[in-house]
């Protein structure tokens, strides 16, 4: 069984709609993630949560809120989609190996969201 | 301005012959980590190796060595006995300190039989 776990896999949705893209894992680590992926762009941090009680805005969070339910669960929400959200998803956890700089991160599957 | 640069869109090699692949960074802070990852058309992100601002020695996993040379800033991913399955994305990414990790724009592989 994978590791991080995000679901839906894929999502077609309209603009305007509220979305939720759902992460879990097993790996019992403190730290999860989320970005996206465009073309040409490479990962961009969203959002980031270093414990449960603990949320970050990355480096492009406008447009979208997450929700840390658990340790092992981490969910992002488009309020109102649009079109330029188009893009692919990926959840990320960490767990802190007592130097930051080393603290090595696993990708879920990721969700490729589509908003018409 | 651009932390993590891959000025190499798209690389072709040979199967069975090694391949480079570029990355430069720019920091001023001394605690770094710096990582390779494989996405292959199937779209996972798959973890290959990591490279720490103070290792004193490149690191290397398996075909995969980093050829860190701190003083120029780069920190390229050497594939050694390419293979078909290797044809893929690559990206490098630098992490600073207790920062976000940033991304470069990636490498795409291609290994020609």
């Amino acid at each position: 069984d994978a590791d991080v776990t995000q679901t839906p896999r894929n999502r077609i949705t309209k603009t305007g709609k509220r979305i939720m893209l759902e992460c879990s894992q097993t790996k019992g680590h403190d730290r999860m993630y989320w970005y996206r992926q465009d073309p040409g762009l490479g990962l961009r941090l969203i959002y980031y949560s270093f414990d449960v009680k603990d949320i970050n805005k990355g480096e492009i969070s406008d447009g979208y809120s997450v929700s840390r339910q658990a340790q092992a669960k981490f969910s992002l929400s488009l309020e109102s989609a649009i079109p330029n959200q188009t893009a692919l998803y990926f959840c990320a956890t960490s767990g802190f190996a007592g130097q930051a700089s080393t603290d090595t991160q696993y990708f879920g599957p990721g969700t490729r969201l589509t908003v018409l | 301005a651009q932390k993590i640069t891959q000025t190499q869109p798209g690389m072709f090699v040979q199967e069975k012959e090694a391949v480079t692949l570029d990355c430069t960074y720019d920091t001023s802070d001394p605690s770094y980590g710096l990582f390779w990852y494989k996405q292959p058309s199937s779209g996972e992100m798959i973890f290959l190796i990591y490279q720490g601002s103070y290792d004193q020695q490149n690191a290397t996993e398996g075909r995969y060595s980093l050829n860190f040379q701190k003083a120029r800033k780069s920190a390229n991913l050497v594939i050694s006995a390419s293979q078909l399955g290797d044809s893929a994305m690559y990206f490098c990414a630098m992490r600073e300190g207790h920062n976000d990790m940033r991304f470069g724009a990636g490498t795409r592989l291609t290994v020609k039989p």
